[in-house]
């Protein structure tokens, strides 16, 4: 099957974490986004990857890492310095020379 | 921060009837698309219309774009309860990494 998986679907953290999110693609797409979405919200650009190698920050990176080693793979990270971390978390990629996203299925992350 | 802004935010209606969303946006856009999303998954694309392109249709889907007036229109017909759902539309502007701009997006149920 091709797509975008994320992992894990639920995660919970205690305040003072980091945790790690997954985003793994097989559909060789170059670019891959990271967006947050709030209740009853769009959603916000955190951090986007054009290349291996390469990323850049979004609207609301504060907080948040991110690391493109792997064409496949974009995993992020949010840390203990992001002060509301609780949101649903989807990752995105896209195809070279298209302007259409592709979304996984998200991750909600809640902090307790 | 968020460019898009659909009207309604909620929008309840029977089956087979249309439903409308309209989108307003602010700045200069190079394409606008319209998502779907079921509740807790991803996002799923639906149509995408270029800045060039007044009018465009795919299957029950017809979406409508005024530059002038800087806002969108995207038409569900004969709708059916499987259309229940939140719509976004997303602009995507300049900038050299095909930056989508989502809004807060329309609430669609659909009663049988």
């Amino acid at each position: 099957d091709g797509g975008i998986t994320q992992s894990p679907k639920y995660l919970f953290r205690k305040e003072g974490q980091n945790v790690t999110l997954s985003c793994e693609q097989n559909l060789n797409h170059d670019a891959m986004y990271w967006y947050r979405q709030d209740p009853g919200q769009g959603l916000r650009l955190i951090y986007y990857s054009q290349i291996v190698n390469d990323f850049q920050k979004g609207d609301i990176a504060e907080g948040y890492s991110v690391s493109r080693e792997k064409k496949e793979s974009f995993p992020l990270t949010v840390t203990s310095a992001q002060k509301n971390p609780t949101a649903f978390y989807l990752c995105a990629s896209r195809p070279a020379a298209t302007d259409t996203q592709y979304f996984g299925p998200g991750t909600r992350l809640t902090v307790l | 921060s968020q460019q898009g802004e659909e009207d309604p935010q909620a929008l309840s209606i029977q089956e087979g009837e249309n439903a409308t969303m309209n989108c307003s946006y602010k700045t200069s856009i190079n394409n606008l698309q319209w998502y779907r999303q079921n509740s807790g998954r991803g996002l799923v694309h639906l149509i995408l219309i270029r800045s060039n392109e007044r009018e465009k249709h795919s299957g029950r889907l017809r979406v409508t774009l005024d530059t002038s007036k800087k806002s969108s229109s995207l038409l569900i017909t004969a709708s059916r309860a499987a259309d229940t759902a939140s719509y976004f539309c997303a602009t995507g502007v300049s900038g050299g990494y095909n930056k989508l701009i989502f809004g807060a997006g329309t609430r669609l149920a659909v009663h049988p």
